[in-house]
């Protein structure tokens, strides 16, 4: 399996607060991304990064951001959490050091996240 | 979906029988991939078939692509109760660094 640790697994916050998620990868992939799974959405991209400080805005960015300081770390903020970001998150990493093209995405266990 | 589906949404068979399952997506795609998600774990690559390719095999996995009716089949021959898990297909752009997925299949393999 990929060298993906997600952390932490499991979290349980109150309306308001902040969240950071990390995701840590010991394979030199290149690209990372970040999804959230909820039912009957299967996985949609929230954020992902081509790079150390390089990133991008998916299709459900709005109340995220991200950060890419080093190759194996990307961290998801929800700067002011809500009930609506109950989901579980997924990290997922591809592509080497030369691009993604054509390669399959390896995937983290999830973060299982509650906000009351 | 606005971009794509799975079908059926759930199915239910018995072991040694096939299990077949429907991708289609609406956008011009560089490769399309299939991906296996046990209960409570992430997502596990299982087979990525490339546009100008038709059909591919892995095991006792076929996939097939038709992208002049832009979609893809996954099949399962002589399942066994640990392909129990749910099925996921996923579709890359032009510049292949992104992945869309359908809303997957939930397969249910009885022993």
């Amino acid at each position: 399996d990929a060298g993906i640790t997600q952390s932490p697994r499991h979290k349980v916050t109150e309306t308001g607060t902040p969240v950071t998620l990390r995701c840590h990868q010991t394979e030199n992939h290149r690209y990372m991304y970040w999804y959230r799974q909820d039912p009957g959405h299967g996985l949609r991209l929230i954020h992902y990064s081509y790079g150390v400080k390089d990133t991008d805005k998916g299709e459900v960015s709005d109340g995220y951001s991200v950060s890419r300081s080093k190759t194996e770390d990307f961290l998801l903020t929800l700067e002011s959490a809500t009930s609506s970001q109950t989901s579980v998150y997924f990290c997922a990493i591809s592509g080497g050091d030369r691009g993604p093209s054509n390669q399959p995405q390896h995937f983290g266990d999830g973060t299982r996240l509650s906000i009351l | 979906s606005q971009q794509g589906e799975e079908d059926p949404q759930a199915l239910s068979i018995q072991e040694g029988e096939n299990a077949t399952m429907n991708c289609s997506y609406k956008t011009s795609i560089n490769n399309l991939q299939w991906y296996r998600q046990n209960s409570g774990r992430g997502l596990v690559h299982l087979i990525l078939i490339r546009s100008n390719e038709r059909e591919k095999h892995s095991g006792r996995l076929r996939v097939t692509l038709d992208t002049s009716k832009k979609s893809s089949s996954l099949l399962i021959t002589a399942s066994r109760a640990a392909d129990t898990a749910s099925y996921f297909c996923a579709w890359g752009g032009a510049a292949g660094n992104k992945l869309t997925f359908g809303g997957g299949t939930r397969v249910l393999v009885k022993p």
